[in-house]
């Protein structure tokens, strides 16, 4: 079935520890992001990627990372994770880059509680 | 940072009623504005992508309309069911690079 995946669906983590969640498309779209959802905060865009091997930063990128290696995968990385960032991730593809003529599909997101 | 407003914040109305709700924007720059629904325990899914000045989409029963000079769009939901209960997201997008600024949403329970 065509769609995004997200790995893990939820995970408890110690502070400090490092954490990488992952996205994996098979729409073949050039463009991939991720968020972060937090109650009254909606969706906030943490790192993007327009095309395979390049990436940029969103609205709240401190304390994460992201590498876009191929065209179907955008793993985000947590070099030591904080409370925080306690927060449900999204991982979403469109295809587009630039303009945003194109809707963007999402993940099932992933849960991720820092203690 | 861009400011995307929606309200209400939620909605709570009758099976049959109609129903709408705003998304405010900046009028300047303006490329693209998205509207999502968002159920409980789900992902946004797209609902209409929607470009150009006066344009108005429709999909069943929802509809939207854009006003991209003054930088507001409408969401219209006709005969709402317990069904259309979700949140209703829009999302911003300058152009200048692949980023959608989110509004915080609009709740709606839809109840018989």
């Amino acid at each position: 079935i065509a769609g995004i995946t997200q790995a893990p669906t939820s995970q408890i983590l110690a502070a400090g520890r490092r954490m990488t969640l992952r996205c994996t498309q098979d729409m073949r779209h050039n463009a991939m992001y991720w968020y972060r959802q937090d109650l009254g905060l909606g969706l906030r865009l943490i790192h993007y990627s327009n095309t395979a091997g390049t990436t940029g930063k969103g609205e709240v990128p401190d304390g994460y990372s992201v590498s876009r290696a191929n065209t179907d995968d955008f793993p985000l990385t947590l070099a030591s994770a904080v409370p925080s960032q306690t927060s449900v991730y999204f991982c979403a593809s469109s295809d587009s880059a630039g303009p945003l003529y194109n809707e963007q599909f999402f993940g099932p997101g992933t849960r991720l509680t820092v203690l | 940072i861009l400011n995307v407003e929606q309200s209400p914040q939620s909605l709570h109305v009758q099976e049959g009623d109609s129903t709408n709700f705003t998304c405010s924007f900046p009028s300047s720059n303006f490329y693209a504005l998205h509207w999502y629904r968002w159920e409980t325990a789900k992902s946004p899914e797209a609902l209409f992508v929607m470009t150009l000045n006066g344009d108005e989409k429709k999909k069943g029963r929802i509809s939207a309309t854009l006003n991209t000079k003054e930088g507001y769009s409408y969401l219209y939901i006709k005969g709402s069911q317990p069904e259309d209960s979700a949140t209703y997201l829009c999302a911003f997008n300058t152009g200048t690079a692949s980023k959608l600024t989110f509004g915080t949403g609009t709740r709606l329970q839809v109840t018989l």
